[in-house]
């Protein structure tokens, strides 16, 4: 079936450091895999996107790798900074059948000054 | 229109009292999907419609739940006899079919207490 895992779900780092959180997914026809921040009381926002054909995809401070083989997934967040800090949300989607995302269960970040 | 709305954005109702949610979402997108999220959890599918037509309808979801997009714009999504269950934050969004690559806008929710 469709699952997707997430770890860890929290995670705390200080400032400046880097944070990393990690999926995997089950249903290898998944070919779309976006990342969305959510702030406390707030929408779920996309912050970075990543296809199957491409295995790194960065922007800024925010990058995400792709292991197709290994099925897993992977959020790297460099030069953490407190308004960073929110829960961050990985999801899968076929892209071809029915469109919809499987997301995973969050990862509480916490940047401490 | 900027982004996808949603009204109400709390709602408390009486455990068997029915209740609807509608979301508008971004003019040109022609998908629009139908989320639930309860606290420290991903979002839930529940359905999603492409113009007017329900293409998906999540096995979670039972007979008590129903959504409409009957112009393929605006949708609703109706909860009978609500139980305690329900409790949850309702999120809607909207995407562009024709680009597997789009992300979804998501709007900021209808909250429903069920008390």
């Amino acid at each position: 079936g469709e699952n997707v895992e997430q770890h860890p779900s929290t995670l705390s780092v200080q400032e400046g450091d880097s944070a990393v959180i990690k999926c995997t997914y089950s249903d290898s026809a998944s070919n779309y895999f976006p990342w969305y921040k959510q702030e406390l009381g707030k929408r779920p926002q996309l912050i970075i996107d990543i296809r199957s054909n491409v295995g790194e995809k960065k922007d800024q401070r925010i990058a995400v790798t792709l292991n197709k083989t290994a099925k897993h997934f992977s959020l790297h967040i460099t030069e953490t900074q407190p308004e960073d800090s929110a829960v961050y949300f990985c999801a899968a989607r076929r892209g071809n059948q029915g469109g919809k995302l499987i997301f995973g269960q969050g990862t509480e970040l916490s940047v401490k000054p | 229109d900027t982004g996808v709305s949603q009204d109400p954005r709390h709602k408390i109702t009486k455990r068997g009292q029915n209740v609807t949610f509608r979301c508008d979402p971004i003019s040109e997108h022609n998908r629009l999907y139908w989320y639930r999220q309860t606290l420290g959890q991903g979002p839930e599918f529940l359905t999603y419609f492409q113009n007017e037509a329900q293409l998906e309808k999540s096995r979670l979801l039972s007979d008590r739940f129903s959504a409409e997009r009957p112009k393929g714009s605006f949708s609703t999504l109706e909860i009978q006899r609500t139980e305690q269950g329900d409790s949850a934050m309702y999120l809607c969004a909207s995407s562009l079919s024709w680009e597997v690559g789009y992300g979804y806008t998501f709007g900021s929710g209808t909250r429903l207490t069920v008390v």
